[in-house]
């Protein structure tokens, strides 16, 4: 069954450092997400993506985060300058079409700024 | 600005008990409402995608139905597994302009003892 891939796992970095989180979505979806989870917290929705352009961003995607389908797998989220309070496990999910049909998550990327 | 809320926080059954998860949204204009799982460190799978339209779906030992004039949806777990331990999320994919985009609820945290 295809799936929603995620890389890394896991990563750490120094506060200020640049840092790129990986996903590959399911390959006919056309509907791209990042959400983040800090620890104890909700999910929170960041950006939709369609269309190769941003569709919404929340208050939380400042100017520090960015995001990009370079080619026709890979969809980045990009903080270009990380702080503390960025730590937390970045969730991608994608769509096929409709806002009718279900989003399929990845398993995550556990970032932590130190 | 949309609230998703679930009750209870946690809960705690023995095996084979059946059990009712309760989620309420604030703003009934939503495209869908789905019921996730997440296991400890975990990503977030998909169990069941309720349409607007619909009142219920269901999936094996899962039924999720969903009352958008109250703001309501439950998920009902039948003779209930210590493997159905985990934390249950549920979220409302919004409507009108948005890119259906989720909102979740904080969780459940269900633990079923043998």
């Amino acid at each position: 069954e295809p799936e929603v891939t995620q890389t890394p796992s896991h990563q750490v970095t120094q506060m200020g450092q640049e840092v790129i989180l990986r996903c590959v979505p399911i390959s006919n979806h056309l509907y791209f997400y990042w959400y983040r989870q800090i620890l104890g917290q909700k999910v929170e929705f960041l950006v939709s993506f369609y269309n190769n352009e941003i569709s919404e961003k929340s208050e939380i995607f400042d100017d520090q985060f960015s995001v990009e389908r370079p080619d026709g797998s890979n969809f980045t989220l990009k903080i270009r300058s990380t702080k503390l309070e960025d730590s937390a496990m970045y969730f991608c999910a994608s769509r096929e079409r409709t806002s009718e049909e279900t989003q399929y998550f990845g398993p995550g990327t556990r970032l932590l700024v130190l | 600005k949309q609230e998703v809320t679930q009750i209870p926080a946690a809960l705690s059954v023995p095996e084979g008990e059946n059990l009712v998860l309760n989620c309420s949204f604030t703003d009934s204009a939503i495209y869908n409402l789905q019921w996730f799982r997440q296991d400890p460190g975990k990503g977030l799978t998909s169990l069941l995608l309720i349409q607007s339209s619909q009142r219920e779906q269901t999936s094996g030992r899962l039924n999720a139905s969903l009352d958008k004039s109250s703001g309501r949806s439950t998920l009902y777990i039948a003779a209930s597994q210590p493997g159905d331990s985990a934390t249950y999320l549920c979220a409302d994919a919004a409507g009108g302009t948005s890119y259906g985009k989720l909102t979740f609820g904080q969780g459940t945290i269900l633990t079923v003892h043998p």
